[in-house]
């Protein structure tokens, strides 16, 4: 049974970088056709899908974040990672990782479409105050 | 890339039935069969209900179940049950490697 647990700071102050790291566990994060996700949920609000990292490095952003956004993975720790630059207020969230299950491989893009998120972390707030 | 809409709240009775729809565009739900739905209870992580439409992972009651026709999605919950008061979101891939969610649905049972 595959568990994802994220960390990292649960502050940040207004500018600095927000990093959180995902650890995977019961599985390998180098299997393929699994993407590692981050997702957030504002305070009351829905979930906003981050970007994605496959085990190659292969990395995809959500275009609202690409400027401000790197994800990255270490295989050798079995962790992926999530640094958001430039934080507001507006950053304030609940911040999951997740695994989510490719579909149909793009032979284009040369990676799996990504389908699903069968796994989840249990989520980490972090708020951003001076 | 918008959200995808989904009506704010739903409300059955025990036993009955409710439907929540997930109104995209033809980029996303109306494109791909790439459609999944969560349910989330407050304070816990989403989980996954159905995946590629209608499929359900094992574990999931057959009382949810979902559909799909143009742009809009649907999970439709039969025999409704005090434990599936919760939020439900639905997500489709949106092209181009890129996910959409949508806005949420709480679903309230009377």
């Amino acid at each position: 049974q595959v568990q994802l647990q994220e960390s990292g700071p649960g502050l940040v102050k207004p500018s600095q970088t927000l990093s959180l790291t995902c650890t995977v566990s019961g599985g390998s994060i180098i299997s393929g056709g699994y993407h590692w996700s981050w997702i957030r949920q504002h305070p009351g609000k829905g979930l906003e899908w981050i970007g994605y990292v496959y085990y190659s490095g292969s990395t995809y952003y959500n275009p609202s974040l690409k400027s401000r956004l790197s994800i990255s993975v270490d295989t050798s720790k079995n962790q992926f990672s999530l640094k958001l630059t430039s934080v507001t207020a507006a950053d304030t969230a609940v911040y999951y990782c997740a695994r989510d299950v490719g579909g149909d491989y793009d032979y284009v893009w040369q990676n799996y479409r990504p389908d699903y998120f069968d796994c989840w972390g249990q989520g980490t707030l972090v708020t951003v105050s001076s | 890339q918008s959200a995808l809409t989904q009506p704010r709240s739903v409300s059955g009775s025990p036993g009955q039935s409710v439907t929540i729809s997930c109104t995209g565009t033809s980029s996303d739900v109306g494109f791909y069969d790439y459609v999944s739905w969560y349910q989330q209870h407050p304070g816990k992580a989403p989980k996954l209900l159905i995946y590629d439409v209608s499929k359900r992972p094992s574990g999931v009651p057959d009382r949810f179940s979902g559909s799909k026709s143009g742009n809009t999605a649907s999970l439709t919950i039969s025999g409704l049950q005090a434990e599936d008061e919760a939020d439900y979101y639905c997500c489709s891939y949106g092209g181009r490697y890129t996910s959409v969610f949508g806005t949420g649905t709480k679903v309230t049972v009377l």
